[in-house]
């Protein structure tokens, strides 16, 4: 079985930018898996960010942005703010009606 | 005023059944897609289940012959049929609108809880 994967946890400090990944156990992610990216904060429902690779959600800000980097999906936050420290997850479209999410990075802005 | 109201979660023993309803207002399920995913205490998310507007339905392995998923048209109301229930599907449990497979699930509930436990 497939496995999504994304870093566990990263580090970015106020203003900086950083790039989180969302990969797959065997193989590369293309635009065909329609990766999308959520954001949550603890007790509350997931928030989309990017969907369909790179689109962004209505009233996202523009420093979030999604692409395609070598074999995977990933999200870019340009100019971190303290309120993005959150976890983020990425989720696949593997065909055949299936979804997978993948475990999550939790990020901190310090 | 587009909104899913999740409603049937509690305490459950192990091998027990539980129906979570999740009432739609402000669209049609009939017209969107309409996922199951769920997160466990402390865990990650984990999608488990959908029905495409044509009625098709597809399921993660992990719950795949124990969940049901099924709608009401008339009652505008998605609905979660879990069997033989195990420790761990223990977890919140959110229903979320997807208007295609090329788009976000845009629209979440709330979240019902559901404890498996003896």
């Amino acid at each position: 079985q497939t496995v999504v994967t994304q870093e566990p946890s990263f580090s970015v400090s106020p203003g900086g930018t950083v790039t989180l990944t969302c990969g797959l156990s065997s193989g590369s992610v293309s635009t065909s898996y329609y990766p999308t990216w959520y954001q949550q904060t603890p007790g509350q429902a997931p928030r989309t960010l990017i969907y369909s690779t790179s689109i962004r959600s209505s009233g996202v800000p523009d420093r979030f942005s999604g692409s395609i980097v070598g074999s995977k999906a990933a999200l870019t936050i340009t100019g971190a703010q303290a309120d993005d420290e959150s976890d983020y997850y990425c989720v696949l479209s593997m065909g055949s009606g299936i979804w997978v999410f993948g475990g999550g990075t939790k990020l901190t802005v310090l | 005023e587009v909104q899913l109201v999740e409603s049937g979660g509690g305490l459950i023993q192990p091998g027990g059944s539980l129906r979570l309803s999740c009432a739609a207002s402000g669209f049609p399920i009939n017209n969107n897609f309409m996922n199951w995913v769920r997160q466990a205490p402390g865990r990650g998310l984990e999608w488990i289940s959908i029905v495409y507007s044509s009625g098709n339905t597809y399921y993660a392995a992990s719950v795949r012959g124990r969940f049901t998923v099924s709608r009401d048209i008339s009652t505008n109301t998605l609905y979660l049929q879990m069997d033989s229930l195990r420790a761990e599907d223990t977890a919140v449990y959110y229903c979320a609108r997807q208007r295609g497979i090329k788009y976000d699930m845009d629209v979440w509930g709330q979240g019902a809880t559901v404890t498996v436990s003896s």
